[in-house]
């Protein structure tokens, strides 16, 4: 079972439709959160830090729930630029390494014209 | 603003050959992080250094071994190439005085055929 599991995908939604991903993580003591997006191809760009609150940075909203070690990104009237693979990914003490990312797989967005 | 330098951006070996890969991190950044991608996987971590001393080890096989410069430079030594080794390879840089958020270069892209 991988550290960071997100949904599978891939999600096809038109634009201006709002789109939600998941994903779960199984290390309790994971400390920080992240949804980065990569371009194919290209090196991973963060998009938004996650905290316990809820955040929300224009159309992007994250969400953290610890106790349910789950993390989701909610993305509001799509549109074509956000076409991309979102990673969901975890900063804590996994294996005795205490900065090191660990990613989930990625979801893979394609907005629709 | 500037951004995580890597060469060369693009590299060509045969098996059992070597190659180095190099990082410039961001000014003023003192942690240097390396991931590998290979095709269709997610970045997984190999090795990362804080003040130019090796902070974590993730999945870093023995035949690589890497290091970071006074000039907080860090390069990737490879020796013994193999086609499995043929990946996307990211550095990313983040300073502990800040928020710790690694961003990365554009990443290397090795072929070994």
């Amino acid at each position: 079972r991988k550290e960071v599991e997100q949904d599978p995908g891939p999600f096809n939604v038109p634009e201006g439709a709002t789109v939600a991903f998941n994903c779960t993580y199984s290390n309790s003591a994971s400390q920080s959160f992240f949804w980065y997006r990569q371009d194919c191809r290209k090196e991973p760009k963060l998009l938004m830090s996650v905290y316990s609150s809820g955040n929300e940075d224009g159309r992007f909203t994250a969400q953290l729930n610890r106790a349910s070690q789950y993390i989701s990104l909610l993305i509001r009237d799509s549109k074509l630029s956000d076409s991309a693979t979102y990673l969901c990914v975890v900063k804590g003490n996994y294996g005795g390494a205490t900065n090191k990312l660990i990613f989930g797989t990625g979801t893979l967005l394609a907005v629709q014209p | 603003a500037a951004g995580v330098i890597q060469s060369p951006r693009h590299l060509i070996k045969e098996k059992r050959e070597t190659a180095t890969l190099k990082c410039y991190p961001i000014p003023r950044h003192d942690t240097v992080y390396w991931y590998q991608q290979g095709p269709g996987q997610d970045p997984q971590f190999l090795i990362s250094f804080y003040e130019k001393m090796q902070s974590d080890k993730g999945s870093i096989p023995d035949r690589f071994s890497a290091q970071q410069f006074s000039d907080y430079h860090s390069e990737l030594n490879m020796s013994s190439l193999e086609l499995g080794d043929s990946a996307l390879y990211f550095c990313a840089s983040s300073s502990r005085q800040g928020t710790d958020t690694q961003y990365f270069g554009p990443g290397t892209r090795l072929t070994v055929l």
